[in-house]
């Protein structure tokens, strides 16, 4: 099946800094992918569709200028946290596939931690 | 999207049949019945789709009642690095550019 990475696969940060993540579709081309926020023992919530050259958008309750996103190529999707706080520690995970495919793909995943 | 219910969590003995229940009583006519599962700190990996016709795949078969309000997934062997939350997803034809939305899914012990 098609493969989705995810860069780094786990991140520490201080308070109030800013953190991305990138997300990699490695054999098919996407011109949507997807991040989704998970906390432990949670099921996944997905918090915004990222769109290649236009606007992201975003789930109720995501805070958009909190959790940046940009999909400058069919290849490419990046998740930025600013001003992280310890209540943003949480698995990240990004999916993605092709439109011709029936199948969705899922990233690894990046655990955020916020100390 | 139509609502699933799941088990909260089920356990099953190593090198036995693994049996995953989903009600989804409120499925549409045009919806596919999805399961996924995510192991410990993983992303989600797909298992099998079906529409309502029994579906097998290398790794699982997929089992959809008559009346499609119910299904089940059957790992027929089940080994230890089967231990996973199992998620029951319904919703039309789902092509890779289309978000999924994941319910509370069943977690599945495989005992040794």
């Amino acid at each position: 099946g098609a493969v989705v990475s995810q860069h780094p696969s786990w991140v520490i940060c201080k308070s109030g800094t800013s953190v991305k993540i990138e997300c990699r579709s490695l054999d098919f081309q996407a011109t949507t992918m997807f991040w989704y926020r998970q906390f432990p023992k949670q099921s996944l919530m997905l918090m915004a569709t990222s769109n290649e050259g236009s606007k992201a958008t975003y789930e109720q309750g995501v805070e958009k200028d909190k959790f940046l996103i940009n999909h400058a190529s069919l290849t490419l999707s990046t998740l930025t946290v600013t001003s992280a706080h310890p209540e943003d520690s949480s698995f990240y995970i990004c999916s993605g596939g092709p439109t011709s495919s029936y199948e969705q793909y899922f990233g690894p995943g990046t655990r955020l931690t916020v100390t | 999207d139509a609502k699933t219910t799941q088990p909260t969590s089920m356990d099953c003995a190593e090198g036995r049949a693994a049996n995953l229940p989903c009600n989804h009583s409120t499925i549409s006519g045009n919806e596919y019945v999805y399961w996924y599962r995510q192991i410990h700190s993983q992303g989600p990996q797909y298992i099998i789709h079906g529409l309502k016709n029994n579906e097998t795949n290398e790794m699982a078969s997929l089992i959809i009642t008559e009346d499609r309000k119910s299904s089940t997934l059957i790992l027929p062997h089940a080994t230890l690095r089967d231990t996973a939350v199992y998620y029951c997803i319904v919703r039309p034809p789902n092509f890779g550019n289309e978000k999924l939305t994941f319910g509370t899914g069943t977690r599945l012990t495989i005992i040794p």
